[in-house]
C-alpha cells in the first residue's frame, strides 16, 4: 500500500518558473526522500531529509519537512526542460528503520514547457 | 547510470510461463531490495536481502514469487505461472546498510518491464 499522497498529481509550468510538489504521509518516519523517474526508467535519488531536520537544499532543490503535519514539499527553482519527469516522495518509517525499506507516494508528473 | 544493473530490460511472456530477472547491485552494497511498480503508481516493496539472507517479504509476494541472493552478490527474482496481473516494472535497488542504520540512499537499477499476454 502507498504511504503517501502527492499533490498535485500532474503539474505543467513554463521553463524558468518554479515547481512545487507536496507529499503527505500517515505514520511516524525516520527520514523522507525524493526521487525522480524519467518515463519508463529507474529512479534517481534527489535528496534525503531526516525527521529532525526542517529544511534542506541541494542545487536548485529545496525540501521542507513538517513532521507535525506529516508533510513535505519539494521546490525546484528555475525549471528546465530536462526536469520533466515523475517525482516521488518515499519514507522510511520509524518501524522500518532497521531495514530501511522505502514506502512510496503516488507521484507527481511534472512537465516543463519550453 | 547508478551502478545497479538489471537484466533483461524488457520481457514479454505468455500467461502461465515462468520468468526470471537478474539484478547486479553495486558491489560493496550489502542490502538489496526488490520493488514492483504498476502504471501510474509508485513502487511497492516486495522483498529485501542483507547479504545472502532474505530478511523480509511483502504480502504482495505470493507463493509464485521467489527471490534469491546467493553469495550475497547478484539477486534473481523468479515468477512462476505468470498471470496478467504480474505485468509491471520490477525494480531492484541496493544500499550500504549498517547496524547503526545510516540514512543512506538506495540506488535503483533501470528496471525490468514485464508484460504478460
Amino acid at each position: 500500500s502507498q504511504q503517501g499522497e502527492e499533490d498535485p498529481q500532474a503539474l505543467s509550468i513554463q521553463e524558468g518558473e518554479n515547481a512545487t510538489m507536496n507529499c503527505s504521509y500517515k505514520t511516524s518516519i525516520n527520514n523522507l526522500q525524493w526521487y525522480r523517474q524519467n518515463s519508463g526508467r529507474g529512479l534517481v535519488h534527489l535528496i534525503l531529509i531526516r525527521s529532525n531536520e526542517r529544511e534542506k537544499h541541494s542545487g536548485r532543490l529545496r525540501v521542507t519537512l513538517d513532521t507535525s503535519k506529516k508533510s513535505s514539499s519539494l521546490l525546484i527553482t528555475a525549471s528546465r526542460a530536462a526536469d520533466t519527469a515523475s517525482y516521488f516522495c518515499a519514507t522510511v518509517l520509524t518501524a522500518n528503520f532497521g531495514n530501511e525499506k522505502l514506502t512510496f507516494g503516488t507521484g507527481t508528473r511534472l512537465t516543463i514547457i519550453p | 547510470d547508478t551502478g545497479v544493473s538489471q537484466d533483461p530490460r524488457h520481457k514479454i511472456t505468455k500467461r502461465g510461463q515462468n520468468v526470471t530477472f537478474r539484478c547486479d547491485p553495486i558491489s560493496e552494497h550489502n542490502r538489496l531490495y526488490w520493488y514492483r511498480q504498476t502504471l501510474g503508481q509508485g513502487p511497492e516493496f516486495l522483498t529485501y536481502f542483507q547479504n545472502e539472507a532474505q530478511l523480509e517479504k511483502s504480502r504482495l509476494l505470493s507463493d509464485r514469487f521467489s527471490a534469491e541472493r546467493p553469495k550475497g552478490s547478484f539477486s534473481t527474482l523468479e515468477i512462476q505461472r505468470t498471470e496478467q496481473g504480474d505485468s509491471a516494472m520490477y525494480l531492484c535497488a541496493s544500499r550500504l546498510g549498517s547496524a547503526g542504520g545510516l540514512n543512506n540512499e538506495q540506488f535503483f537499477g533501470p528496471g525490468t518491464r514485464l508484460t504478460v499476454l
